[in-house]
């Protein structure tokens, strides 16, 4: 694709649902990555995936929240039992590999998700 | 320390004056350094991108890097009001083992005003 696209834009969950927001990178790039964005705040990092590895999964807030990915593409990222302080802006970026010069991240356009 | 530190702002310079941005990270090993452009509401776009000691110039901007000082920066020349957004410096970091992850500082907030 063009770029990296995400879905759904928009999400509003109740309470203790689970969620899946999906990131689909731009072809040919390795590397994956996932964000949270609170209103004002900074980029808080979550995961990223290497290939299908991830070697870093420091930033996953609790055990609620998994992420996978497939077939070194697309990438699937699950909150479970949802709660009021996941509402935020999840945002994907992909880049041609992991680290190094290789590693400019092209960010989607972000799912906006609003839990009630 | 944190690894990627940037002054929060908001900075405000008027129409066609110079905006500096500027951005200290941790790791000495860290080998490329990026600009991103947020507005409000958007995902952040990349401006430009410096891997080597000194200045690199696109257009209106140019980005300074002195590794020795662990300093990066990004100057906008000729500022315009539709520059006016946060500015997200990121850093390649050491991620455990060999690993290097793109990290980000929280952000710059830029007002140009006309």
């Amino acid at each position: 694709g063009a770029g990296v696209s995400q879905s759904p834009s928009n999400k509003v969950t109740e309470k203790g649902k689970d969620v899946e927001l999906r990131c689909d990178p731009i072809s040919g790039h390795t590397a994956l990555y996932w964000y949270r964005q609170s209103l004002g705040q900074g980029l808080e990092f979550l995961i990223y995936f290497q290939g299908n590895s991830a070697p870093d999964k420091s930033g996953l807030p609790s055990d609620r929240f998994s992420a996978e990915r497939t077939g070194g593409s697309v990438s699937t990222l699950t909150i479970q039992r949802t709660q009021q302080e996941d509402s935020a802006v999840y945002l994907c970026a992909s880049s041609l590999r992991a680290g190094g010069a290789a590693d400019t991240q092209y960010f989607g356009p972000g799912t906006r998700l609003t839990v009630l | 320390q944190k690894e990627v530190e940037q002054n929060s702002g908001p900075l405000s310079v008027p129409e066609g004056a110079i905006a500096s941005l500027n951005c200290t990270y941790s790791d000495r090993g860290s080998q490329s350094f990026f600009w991103y452009r947020q507005y409000s509401g958007k995902s952040p776009e990349l401006i430009m991108f410096i891997y080597s000691n000194g200045d690199k110039e696109d257009g209106r901007f140019t980005a300074q890097l002195n590794k020795a000082s662990q300093y990066v920066s990004l100057l906008i020349r000729d500022s315009q009001p539709s520059d006016s957004a946060t500015y997200l410096c990121a850093v390649n970091v050491r991620s455990g083992g060999s690993n290097y992850k793109l990290t980000f500082g929280k952000g710059t907030l830029l007002t140009v005003n006309p």
